[in-house]
């Protein structure tokens, strides 16, 4: 089985753009979860979905936001970007939810000057 | 007070040597994950455990749900094994995400 894909690997944005991040699942994977990595924070959960439905949200600001479509394939915008949102932007993906294993994607690392 | 804290927070080990990474946290969990990850990003995960002990190659995690404390063994070190470990709970009810510790650094030396 393939892996978890992520698109694109790098990106580089300016303050005030918009990005959006893509994540194919392992194939059967019915959700999504989405996490940032920053030296100063370490890993943070930003949201997962199920079943194209946001089941979680972690403590970030609105201009985050994601879906997931019907294809189980998952998408996460970040708006009017910040400096702060430099980081590595990992999404995983498991069978289901709970206590279910998570495989993890390569990442988007996202620079933004 | 973080509700996942590791320690160490660093480790340099020499090869074959017998190393432990400690994991204690303060919230219920519906289960625990050992992760792996390399310098570029990449993270495997090792073990996701809810009870008791699990072994992996030379890898054995054990989970303690009374103390909330869990720890991951490496047997027979090697330099390939260096890397951050990261554990990471899975919070129960209704939150249900994962939540990280601040990861080990394991350096292994030949």
């Amino acid at each position: 089985k393939a892996g978890v894909t992520q698109t694109p690997r790098y990106l580089i944005k300016t303050r005030g753009q918009q990005v959006t991040l893509s994540c194919s699942p392992i194939s059967g994977h019915r959700s999504v979860s989405w996490y940032q990595q920053t030296p100063g924070q370490g890993l943070q959960f930003l949201f997962e979905y199920f079943s194209e439905t946001q089941r979680n949200k972690g403590n970030f600001p609105g201009r985050f936001s994601g879906r997931q479509f019907s294809n189980s394939r998952s998408e996460m915008n970040v708006s009017t970007l910040e400096l702060g949102d430099s980081a590595l932007y990992l999404c995983a993906s498991s069978f289901g939810r709970s206590s279910y294993e998570q495989y993890f994607g390569p990442g988007t690392r996202l620079t933004v000057t | 007070k973080n509700e996942v804290e590791q320690s160490p927070q660093n480790l340099t080990a020499q090869e074959g040597e017998f190393i432990t990474i400690n994991c204690s946290y303060s919230v219920g969990i519906s289960a625990l994950h050992w992760l792996q990850q390399h310098p570029g990003g990449g993270i495997v995960s090792l073990f996701m455990l809810s009870s008791g002990k699990k072994k992996h190659g030379r890898l054995i995690a054990t989970i303690n749900i009374q103390e909330k404390h869990s720890s991951l063994h490496i047997t027979a070190s090697h330099p390939r094994d260096s890397a951050v470990y990261i554990c990471a709970v899975r919070s129960g009810g209704a939150t249900n995400k994962l939540i990280f510790g601040t990861g080990t650094l394991l350096a292994v030396q030949p």
